[in-house]
């Protein structure tokens, strides 16, 4: 079974308007991270943002938000107001383990959503 | 600037022609990772580090080779590159503490063309 599950292959978004990208992700790790990551179409993966299974806030970073719902086992990214520049690829990615900081590091990735910016 | 490196960028060879990716990040990182994406498959870890002289495989080590002499360093060899080895390819790194400083920081990749 996939551990990262993201549904949406394609979207489109109006410029200045708000989008979600939908993530799903499968552990019985009581303990874990989830992170998404921004490729645009010069290859480079960028770091956007990270939410803890423990933490009992959704995470925040400028104009992206994780939508977390820990009941559901989600983990959406909501960017507001797109820019042109948000058209990439979005990946969800999960990393299970300890809390205190030992077991596997591996990082285990969703298939990822492209996202397209419309003038 | 806090950042991982990766060279050459780019890089076409051909089948059995021993190659090394270098990755170096300044930052201090105990942990460090490669990486391929291929289209369809996602990225797959190859192979990881814990700390220096402390290596283990991902889930699709066959074909490659690490080391880890330097905190900063960790090289990617291919010793017989063949053509299913045609991919981009990241090294990434992090901290080993708490889990909210294991965000992984990635390099810019490399392209990989195997002919």
């Amino acid at each position: 079974a996939q551990k990262i599950t993201q549904t949406q292959p394609g979207m489109f978004v109006q410029e200045k308007e708000a989008v979600t990208l939908d993530c799903t992700y499968d552990t019985s790790d009581p303990s874990y991270g989830l992170f998404w990551y921004k490729q645009p179409s010069s290859g480079e993966m960028i770091f956007l943002i990270y939410q803890g299974s423990y933490d009992q806030q959704n995470a925040t970073e400028g104009r992206y938000s994780l939508n977390f719902q820990k009941a559901r086992k989600s983990a959406n990214l909501v960017i507001s107001a797109s820019q042109l520049g948000d058209s990439a690829m979005y990946f969800c990615a999960m990393r299970e383990g300890s809390y205190s900081g030992a077991g596997s590091y591996q990082l285990t990735f969703g298939k990822g959503t492209k996202l397209s910016v419309i003038p | 600037e806090a950042q991982v490196t990766q060279n050459p960028r780019y890089l076409i060879t051909v089948t059995g022609k021993k190659l090394t990716v270098t990755c170096s990040q300044n930052m201090n990182h105990e942990y460090m990772s490669w990486y391929r994406q291929d289209p369809g498959l996602g990225l797959r870890q190859i192979y990881y580090s814990m700390n220096v002289e402390v290596t283990d495989k991902g889930d699709v080590p066959e074909g490659y080779k690490v080391s880890r002499k330097e905190k900063r360093n960790f090289p990617l060899i291919l010793e017989s590159p063949s053509p299913n080895q045609t991919s981009l390819y990241f090294c990434a790194s992090s901290f080993t503490g708490t889990v909210g400083l294991q965000t992984q920081y990635f390099g810019p990749g490399t392209r990989l063309l195997v002919l």
